[in-house]
């Protein structure tokens, strides 16, 4: 099992392009999760997902958006790309009922300038 | 808002001392914690969960819960160099979404 991919690793963007964080998960878990880290700082949740064709925002939802078309893609869009989303991104996945740990993907890397 | 509050350090310790990492949560409904490490570019790696009062032992790491005082905290045992990383405390507010959210986090350096 490869776990949790993110692509790219690294990306910088200019002020008001446009780009998607890719997530994959070969675990078949149904629960998916979007955060953000700032310097410094813990991780806020962006957007979440229980189940394929299900997602809701987190705590900082605006200037992204998401979809789950399948259980193992959960798509991360930047519409608009701002200076204030310069951050490591991580995706997230756990089974749910048969587990609480969150199992993390290694994160991009993006600058927006 | 819920809140989860942390000392963002850095925490220094000797090598084989014990570290002791606290963390407060503002949610009183809140039933289940969680430890993360997240080593230096690196994403984070549960080492500990704990949803009951008092300690859960797992090696050198013990994690204690106080949900009346709404108090967590970790302490780790004889801590070693390769114990230096950032701690994350994460509170699960809603068990039917698995949503967590994360304190800020606090590093530890354990100094040889």
């Amino acid at each position: 099992n490869a776990g949790v991919t993110q692509t790219p690793k690294f990306r910088i963007l200019k002020i008001g392009q446009s780009m998607t964080l890719q997530c994959t998960q070969d675990m078949n878990h149904n629960y998916m999760y979007w955060y953000r880290q700032d310097p410094g700082m813990g991780l806020k949740l962006i957007y979440y997902s229980v189940g394929a064709g299900i997602t809701d925002k987190g705590e900082v939802p605006n200037g992204y958006n998401v979809s789950r078309s399948t259980t193992e893609d959960f798509p991360l869009r930047l519409e608009l790309a701002a200076p204030s989303q310069t951050s490591v991104y991580f995706c997230a996945s756990r089974p749910g009922t048969s587990g609480y740990e969150q199992y993390f993907g290694p994160g991009t890397r993006l600058t927006v300038t | 808002q819920k809140e989860v509050e942390q000392n963002s350090g850095p925490l220094s310790v000797p090598e084989g001392a014990i570290a002791s990492l606290n963390c407060t949560y503002s949610d009183r409904g809140s039933q289940s914690f969680f430890w993360y490490r997240q080593y230096s570019g690196k994403s984070p790696e549960l080492i500990m969960f704990i949803y009951s009062n008092g300690d859960k032992e797992d090696g050198r790491f013990t994690a204690q819960l106080n949900k009346a005082s709404q108090y967590v905290s970790l302490l780790i045992r004889d801590s070693q160099p390769s114990d230096s990383a950032t701690y994350l405390c994460a509170v699960m507010v809603s068990s039917n979404t698995g949503k967590l959210i994360f304190g800020q986090g606090t590093t530890l350096q354990v100094k040889p």
